[in-house]
């Protein structure tokens, strides 16, 4: 079946300009993730949705960054006049989350790779 | 907070040799344990995980056990092989479902 779904797969962008990265999940899976992976921070923690509950955005490094969900499916994440160290690889995942959630695999996206000049 | 340590690459190793990529961890409450895998031009996939203390995760002919006593899940393989080249990624999940990475290792395998 179809896995996670990412896009644009690249995108360039200058200084001061806002981006949107778009993650299509696995059909079903309630829990959606936002990670980036850079040369310097390695891989890190964005963002959280779990079904129709706040999202966890305690790893949004700052208010420029921003992440919607609708219908509990597609997602969005916005990154509002960006800087140079935004340049990252930005992941998606998915997973069928439920009381156990933290045990579930995490199915990953191709990502977007983020180059901001 | 929750964070991971895993040994620094890259590793060269030859055909048939044994491999061993260490990882300790640091984290509140009972955490899953995970490796994932990153082969050049592809995804994070799994590799393997293990839930609970003393369970013993595998997968093809890669295993790591989850060892409390020492905080540890190191990643070993009996017989690596050039197919196997990749960036290793050691992660837990703490008291959320978040992720939480090692810096990655990357391992080459030559004939």
């Amino acid at each position: 079946g179809a896995g996670v779904s990412q896009s644009p797969s690249n995108k360039v962008t200058e200084k001061g300009k806002d981006v949107e990265l778009r993650c299509d999940p696995i059909s079903g899976h309630t829990a959606l993730y936002w990670y980036r992976q850079s040369l310097g921070q390695g891989l890190e923690f964005l963002i959280y949705f779990q079904g129709n509950s706040a999202p966890d955005k305690s790893g949004l490094p700052s208010d420029r960054f921003s992440a919607e969900r609708t219908g509990g499916s597609v997602s969005t994440l916005t990154i509002q006049r960006t800087q140079q160290e935004d340049s990252a690889v930005y992941l998606c995942a998915s997973s069928p989350s439920g009381q156990s959630g933290r045990h579930n695999e995490q199915f990953f996206g191709p990502g977007t790779r983020l180059t901001v000049l | 907070g929750d964070s991971v340590t895993q040994m620094e690459g890259p590793v060269t190793l030859s055909e048939e040799a044994f491999l061993t990529i260490n990882c300790t961890y640091t984290a509140t409450g009972y955490p899953s344990l995970f490796w994932y895998v990153q082969y050049p031009g592809e995804g994070l996939q799994l590799l393997l995980k293990a839930t609970k203390a003393d369970d013993k995760g595998s997968n093809k002919g890669f295993e790591a056990t989850y060892r409390k006593e020492t905080t540890s899940f190191h990643l070993e393989k009996g017989s690596v092989q050039v197919s196997d080249s990749a960036v290793y990624f050691c992660a837990l999940t703490g008291g959320g479902n978040k992720l939480t990475f090692g810096t990655g290792t990357q391992l080459k395998v030559e004939l």
